[in-house]
């Protein structure tokens, strides 16, 4: 009954190629987001959607593409893959918009390019 | 969103009450003092958040100033599983879709 959850959990691919992480919630919350945690462990926001519409976009590379299909939904789709992409990337989700909810995290995905 | 400032790191003995504290001596009135912890390898964890009044819960109690310029968190009954990094936020009411801005945290560890 994982609330937040994400896939795959790790992820190891060459520089150049196009891959995709998925996160889903099953808590019914409006506002979903991507994190992404460096080697020097800075946790930093990348995207929030809220009901499928995009709120926040962090200055993120234009090769970072997400996408809502629907309220539980929000993949991360990244093209051309660098070095520097190797992260762990982390999905949450929110009740609402507003400041005065907690955000609940899934389990990372830990990308590694070669 | 305020500046936090934190230790870079603390212990404390298992069993015993874990305080830590942050400062955020630029906060104004509109901002939210959060905390999130990270376990090693797992995401973030919602702990407490409060604005000028102490709160608690089942997890922690969040000890605010009156002033509103520093806080403490306290675990009052450390255990192993509590060794993570502790983050304190500042989020304003104003934050554009409910983003957090995470520092670099305080690693506790819980000795036996």
């Amino acid at each position: 009954d994982t609330a937040v959850s994400q896939t795959p959990k790790y992820l190891v691919t060459q520089m150049g190629n196009d891959k995709s992480i998925k996160c889903e919630q099953n808590l019914g919350h409006d506002t979903m987001y991507w994190y992404k945690q460096d080697s020097k462990k800075f946790l930093k926001i990348m995207f929030s959607y809220n009901n499928k519409e995009l709120i926040i976009n962090e200055t993120v590379p234009n090769r970072f593409s997400p996408k809502s299909p629907d309220k539980a939904h929000l993949n991360l789709h990244i093209n051309s893959l660098e070095l520097g992409d190797s992260a762990v990337y982390f999905c949450a989700s929110s009740p609402r918009q507003g400041m005065y909810n907690e955000q609940f995290f899934g389990p990372g995905t830990r990308l590694t390019v070669l | 969103d305020a500046k936090t400032t934190q230790p870079t790191s603390m212990d404390c003995a298992e069993g015993r009450a874990a305080n830590l504290p942050c400062n955020h001596s630029t906060i104004s009135g509109n901002e939210y003092v959060y905390w999130y912890r990270q376990i090693h390898s797992q995401g973030p964890q919602y702990i407490i958040h409060g604005l000028k009044n102490n709160e608690t819960n089942e997890m922690a109690s969040l000890i605010i100033t009156e002033d509103r310029k520093s806080s403490t968190l306290i675990l009052p009954h450390a255990t192993l599983r509590d060794t993570a990094v502790y983050y304190c936020i500042v989020r304003s009411i104003y934050n554009q879709g409910g983003k957090l801005i995470f520092g670099q945290g305080t690693e506790l560890s819980v000795k036996p």
